[in-house]
């Protein structure tokens, strides 16, 4: 099965500024590839899909890209509330497996 | 809306059984997939199987496949899943979710399964 390796495990970030996070494939996953958002005592939401796509509810501070191996998610200009757990998720091949997760927090 | 309504927080013995739901509402719920997924205690999230409500195709992760049972009744909206015999290592939140290409776009509340001797 395809192994997603997310990095950093825990990335401190002071609100206002731009946090980067980043997905890795151990093969091609195209472009299938999805983000979630989790904050603590919540299921989790689905934040994009297709790699580059919003979902429904999220505003344009949060974008996603990336193809084939290396995804990155870019959070602008953060702000309260989007401190969370992140995971990625590649949807090309079965079973369908996620990353090990981001947890963005306050610096 | 769509939303999917799973059942309530569960307590039991090593050995047990148990079989927990997820009701779905707000769209026609028989054309869609349904997954679960678990989140063990300070872990990260784990794909277990989906169920096509319509006529009940399952499919499971490979790491899940004769761990846990994935069934649906689509007469009720409901899907369900079920442990024969439960470990203390089944001790997790699972959640259920409507799927749109292997993407899980509506999440369930999520089950606590404590199991404890």
């Amino acid at each position: 099965e395809i192994v997603m390796t997310q990095s950093p495990a825990t990335l401190s970030v002071s609100p206002g500024e731009r946090a980067t996070l980043s997905c890795r494939a151990s093969q091609s996953v195209r472009s299938s590839l999805a983000w979630y958002q989790q904050k603590p005592g919540q299921a989790p939401r689905l934040l994009i899909f297709a790699a580059s796509t919003r979902a429904t509810g999220f505003p344009a501070r949060f974008g996603g890209s990336g193809s084939r191996t290396e995804f990155t998610l870019t959070i602008s200009s953060l702000q309260s509330e989007d401190f969370a757990v992140y995971y990625c998720q590649q949807y090309n091949d079965w079973p369908p497996t996620f990353g090990q997760g981001t947890k963005l927090e306050i610096k | 809306e769509v939303q999917l309504v799973q059942s309530g927080a569960e307590v039991k013995k090593p050995g047990e059984s148990l079989k927990i739901s997820c009701r779905g509402s707000g769209y026609s719920f028989p054309n869609y997939w349904i997954g679960w997924v678990r989140r063990m205690p300070g872990k990260g999230l784990e794909w277990m199987g989906i169920i096509y409500l319509g006529d009940s195709d399952t499919r499971y992760s490979p790491s899940f496949q004769g761990q846990v049972s994935i069934s649906a009744d689509k007469s009720t909206h409901t899907a369900y899943l079920q442990w024969s015999s439960l470990k203390a290592s089944d001790t997790a939140m699972y959640y259920c979710a409507r799927l749109r290409d292997n993407i899980l776009a509506h999440w369930g509340q999520g089950t606590l399964v404590t199991v404890s001797s």
